[in-house]
C-alpha cells in the first residue's frame, strides 16, 4: 500500500535562512513524488515533481527537492526562505507502475517564515 | 497553462438542500477527474475518480448517492452534494488530470451547511 509521511506539523524558520520540509514515502512500485503548496482558502499549486532522472529536482519559486531512494525520502528545500513562503505544504506519491493517477497525500506541513 | 476553475468558490446553504459545484479545465482536456475534500487542518481525502463519459468510482466510505459526480465532457465535471447536512461542510477541491503525471487542482469550493 502507498503512504506518505510528513513528520512535522509545523516548521518555523527565520527569513533568509534555509528551510527543509520533510517527506518520506512507501510505495510498492516506482515512486512518482510531488510537492504542492496551499495558501489559505485556495487549491493546491504544483511546485515540483520527481519521476525519473536526476535526484535533485528544481521547481517553482526557488524550491528544490532531493529524491533519496535508500531513505525513501523526498525532502523539500529552499536555500533562503521568504515570508511569502509561509503556507501549507503537501507531499504526494503515486505508484508509477499502478496504471492509475491516484495520489496519496501527506498530512501537510505548515511552514511559517518569521521576519 | 493548466488553469482550473471552480464555481462557486463559497456557498452557504440550508440543511436538506442540494449544492452543485462545477469544475472546469480551461486550457487542457482532462480524461480523468478527481474530487477531494479537505477538513480544517487536515490533508486532502480522495472522494471519487471519474473518467469522461463513465460512472465515477468512489472511495470507501463515500456515499455515491449523496455525492453525485458527472464528468460529461473533457473540460467539465460537476459534484452535487445532495440533501446536505452540517457534517458535509468542508472544502471541496477538484483535480482534472490530463494525460501525464501531474495533477492540477482547482481553487476549491468552501461549503457551509447551516
Amino acid at each position: 500500500a502507498q503512504s506518505v509521511a510528513q513528520p512535522e506539523d509545523q516548521v518555523n524558520v527565520a527569513e533568509g535562512n534555509p528551510l527543509t520540509v520533510k517527506c518520506t514515502y512507501s510505495v510498492s512500485g516506482n515512486p512518482y513524488l510531488f510537492w504542492y503548496v496551499q495558501y489559505p482558502n485556495r487549491g493546491l499549486q504544483f511546485l515540483l515533481k520527481y519521476i525519473t532522472g536526476d535526484n535533485l529536482v528544481k521547481g517553482s519559486y526557488g524550491f528544490e527537492a532531493e529524491f533519496n531512494k535508500s531513505q525513501t525520502s523526498f525532502h523539500l528545500k529552499k536555500p533562503s526562505a521568504l515570508v511569502s513562503d509561509s503556507a501549507l505544504y503537501f507531499c504526494a506519491v503515486r505508484d508509477g507502475n499502478s496504471g492509475t493517477y491516484k495520489y496519496i497525500f501527506g498530512t501537510g506541513t505548515r511552514l511559517k517564515v518569521l521576519a | 497553462g493548466a488553469v482550473v476553475s471552480q464555481h462557486p468558490s463559497w456557498v452557504i446553504c440550508k440543511s436538506g438542500t442540494s449544492v452543485k459545484i462545477e469544475c472546469r479545465s480551461l486550457d487542457f482536456q482532462a480524461t480523468t477527474m478527481f474530487w477531494y475534500r479537505q477538513f480544517p487542518k487536515q490533508s486532502l481525502m480522495l472522494m471519487a475518480t471519474s473518467n469522461e463519459g463513465s460512472k465515477a468510482t468512489y472511495e470507501q466510505g463515500v456515499e455515491k448517492d449523496k455525492f453525485l459526480i458527472n464528468h460529461a465532457s473533457l473540460t467539465l465535471s460537476t459534484l452535487t452534494v445532495t440533501s446536505a447536512h452540517p457534517e458535509d461542510s468542508s472544502f471541496y477541491i477538484c483535480s482534472p488530470s490530463p494525460w501525464g503525471e501531474t495533477q492540477y487542482f482547482g481553487p476549491g469550493t468552501r461549503l457551509l451547511v447551516l
